[in-house]
């Protein structure tokens, strides 16, 4: 089967820096992507990693490590519209994505 | 570049109806996939279609749920005699290439199927 986990929820502070953890154990792997979800809209892509190693991207930077099935998203000058869900999904090669169950953050003032 | 288009973005259906949900892919991409999201849950995969076929139908439930990516118009998840639980968001994404690569899905706004 497969499986991926993430928080349930975090909580941060307005500038700050937060990591969203994600565990996986999947009968394959051809690639992690990070995704946000605002309530009640569509999940936008934010970040993929295929290889091991950090890959950044503005404020987001997102970390994989395939041997010990775990990547993060890194959250840097945290702002109030980055209250969201985050979405890690792994890509299974001939088949498709596997959603996590999402972490929703809050970002307080 | 329109993104991916889904209508309606909602939908009120009673129990016993019928439910048809539309998905226009972004240009350039041949390849959808269809997810259903309960309130305060992930997504979950439902099916996947290429032009005029069912590559991966996996997710799908084995009764009352159809879909299908004609070769003209949009790809339809088709549900029959609906019920309450089927009560849900229902996202479609689009991706340039299969799977099997390293291509991103682009999702669309979702429809937000109401069963009474």
């Amino acid at each position: 089967g497969q499986n991926i986990d993430q928080p349930t929820e975090m909580t941060a502070t307005e500038g700050a820096i937060v990591q969203i953890n994600c565990t996986y154990q999947t009968s394959g792997f051809n690639g992690l992507f990070w995704y946000q979800q605002h309530a009640g809209e569509a999940p936008t892509f934010l970040s993929y990693n295929v290889l091991d190693g950090l890959e950044e991207k503005g404020r987001f930077s997102s970390f994989l490590s395939r041997s010990k099935g775990y990547s993060y998203l890194l959250l840097k000058e945290l702002q109030m519209k980055d209250s969201a869900s985050y979405l890690c999904a792994v890509s299974i090669y001939g088949q498709n994505f596997v959603f996590g169950p999402g972490t929703r953050l809050s970002v307080l003032p | 570049n329109a993104g991916v288009m889904q209508n309606p973005r909602h939908l009120v259906r009673r129990r016993g109806q019928e439910a048809r949900l539309r998905c226009s892919p972004m240009k350039g991409h041949s390849h959808v996939y269809w997810y259903r999201q309960l309130p305060e849950e992930g997504l979950k995969f439902m099916v996947y279609l290429q032009k005029e076929n069912i590559i991966d139908e996996s997710g799908m439930p084995k009764e009352r749920f159809s879909a299908e990516f004609p070769k003209e118009g949009p790809s339809i998840l088709r549900i029959q005699q609906v019920v309450r639980g089927d009560s849900a968001a229902y996202f479609c994404a689009s991706s340039e290439r299969a799977p099997t690569g390293t291509d991103t899905q682009y999702f669309g706004p979702g429809t937000r199927l109401t069963v009474l």
